[in-house]
């Protein structure tokens, strides 16, 4: 069974440093990208970025291009979101996806809440 | 980047209802259209891909047509556990960028 289990919830002040992670399992974890959604409060899904694991090869929106770095760990089959400055606009849900090439993204995490205020 | 502008942002309609809900892109695409339901304060859930493949477990009252720049998905039969805001995306080039977002309520 393919299941994708993202770490909990994170509290964090303005200007501090976040990694969140999300890790695969139930298939070849490399074969496959993984990318990121977020969702800020009463809001729509913004699509953050994407890995391939096998290759490290990473594609970020414009939008948080320079805001966030997407990594992974083959070793683990973990992939990671980070900040190195958080902000209060990064609060929001944060979501993890299988991406098919054909099928899309059709495996979701259940998600990290990132809360971030002083 | 491809937008994907959704309608309605809402509705609300009967049980056994058929409802619509049309998603139109910028600039012709691929068939690469998903389509996800998200319950409230649930992880979205993947139910359409290619524009018109259902997901393995989707209920059949669910379907999804289109191609170019305009896509639907179709509940042919609305059920209270259908009650969930939905969203289209398109994934032929990054960013994928989704839709806004459909609200459906039972009335």
């Amino acid at each position: 069974e393919v299941q994708l289990v993202q770490s909990g919830a994170e509290v964090q002040k303005p200007g501090e440093s976040l990694n969140i992670s999300c890790r695969g399992s139930g298939y070849s974890f490399t074969n496959y990208w993984i990318g990121w959604v977020r969702q800020q409060p009463g809001k729509g899904l913004e699509w953050v970025g994407v890995i391939y694991p096998g290759d490290s090869d990473i594609r970020y929106s414009p939008s948080f291009q320079g805001q966030v770095t997407i990594s992974a760990d083959k070793s683990t089959s973990t992939a990671y979101l980070q900040w190195s400055s958080l902000k209060a606009s990064d609060t929001g849900m944060y979501y993890c996806a299988r991406r098919d090439g054909y099928k899309g993204q059709d495996y979701w995490g259940q998600g990290t809440l990132v809360t971030v205020s002083s | 980047d491809i937008q994907m502008t959704q309608s309605p942002s809402s509705l609300s309609a009967s049980v056994g209802d058929r409802v619509t809900i049309t998603c139109r892109a910028s600039q012709a695409i691929t068939n690469y259209v998903a389509w996800f339901q998200q319950r409230p304060g649930k992880a979205p859930k993947s139910l359409i891909f290619a524009a018109s493949s259902l997901l393995d477990g989707v209920p059949s009252r669910f379907s999804g047509s289109g191609s170019g720049t305009d896509f639907t998905l179709t509940i042919s039969s609305l059920q209270p556990d259908d009650v969930a805001t939905y969203y289209c995306q398109q994934y032929n080039t990054y960013p994928g960028t989704f839709g806004q977002g459909t609200k459906v309520e039972i009335k």
